[in-house]
C-alpha cells in the first residue's frame, strides 16, 4: 500500500521568514515524489517533482529515501505562497496511481 | 485548450438519488482519476483509469462506479446517494504515470 502524510494541517509564518511543509511516504517500491498547490480560487496545479530537482518559486524538496520524507522549503516565505500545498505519490504499476497526503494549509503573514 | 472540464460544478441530491459526475480532458492523456476533498481529510482517490479500457479502486471506491468511456472521458456515478458523500469532487489526467496531473476546477455535490 502507499500512503501520504503531512503532519501538518496549518503553518502560519511571518512574511520573509522560512518555511518548511513535511512530507513523509510509506512505499514498498520507488516513488516518484510531488508538490501541488491551490491558490485560492484556482485548480489544483503542480509545483514540482522530485525527478526535476529544481526550484519552483523558491521552493525546493528534497527525497530523503532513509528517512521516507520529501519536504518542502522555501528559505523566505512570500504572502502569495499562502495557499493550500499536497504532497503526492506516484505507484503502482507503471505509477499510474496518484496518491495525496491531506494537505497543509500555508498562511503568510505581513 | 479547455484541459480537464467537469460538469456540473454544483449539485444538490437528496439521500437515495442517482447522479453522474462526468469529466472529459483534450490532451490525449492516457490516465484518469477521480478524488474526493473534504476538510483535513486532504484529497483521496476514489478511483483510477490507467488506460482506456480499465479501471482500479482506490482508497474510498465504497458507494461509487466509474465508466472509462473513451480516451477522453472518465465518469463517476453515485447509484444511491448518502450524506457523508457530501464534498468536492475533482478528477485529474495525466499522460504518464509520473507525468504532471492537470485538474478540473472540482464539483461541489451536496447530499440531503
Amino acid at each position: 500500500a502507499q500512503r501520504v502524510t503531512q503532519p501538518e494541517k496549518l503553518l502560519s509564518v511571518f512574511k520573509g521568514a522560512p518555511v518548511e511543509l513535511k512530507c513523509n511516504y510509506s512505499y514498498s517500491g520507488s516513488p516518484e515524489l510531488f508538490w501541488y498547490v491551490q491558490y485560492s480560487r484556482q485548480r489544483l496545479q503542480l509545483l514540482l517533482r522530485h525527478i526535476s530537482r529544481e526550484s519552483i518559486k523558491g521552493f525546493t524538496a528534497d527525497l530523503n529515501k532513509g528517512e521516507t520524507s520529501f519536504h518542502l522549503k522555501k528559505p523566505f516565505a512570500q504572502e502569495e505562497d499562502s495557499a493550500m500545498y499536497y504532497c503526492a505519490l506516484s505507484g503502482g504499476a507503471a505509477g499510474n496511481k496518484l496518491t495525496f497526503g491531506g494537505g497543509t494549509r500555508v498562511l503568510v503573514k505581513p | 485548450n479547455a484541459g480537464v472540464t467537469q460538469t456540473p460544478k454544483f449539485q444538490v441530491l437528496k439521500t437515495g438519488q442517482s447522479m453522474t459526475l462526468q469529466c472529459a480532458q483534450d490532451m490525449n492523456h492516457n490516465s484518469m482519476y477521480w478524488y474526493r476533498q473534504d476538510p483535513g481529510m486532504g484529497l483521496r482517490l476514489i478511483y483510477y483509469s490507467a488506460s482506456e479500457g480499465t479501471t482500479d479502486k482506490g482508497e474510498v471506491p465504497n458507494g461509487y462506479n466509474v465508466s472509462r468511456l473513451n480516451k477522453r472521458e472518465f465518469s463517476l456515478r453515485l447509484e444511491s446517494a448518502a450524506p457523508s458523500q457530501t464534498s468536492v469532487y475533482f478528477c485529474a489526467s495525466r499522460l504518464l504515470g509520473v507525468a504532471e496531473a492537470f485538474f478540473g476546477q472540482g464539483t461541489r455535490l451536496t447530499v440531503v
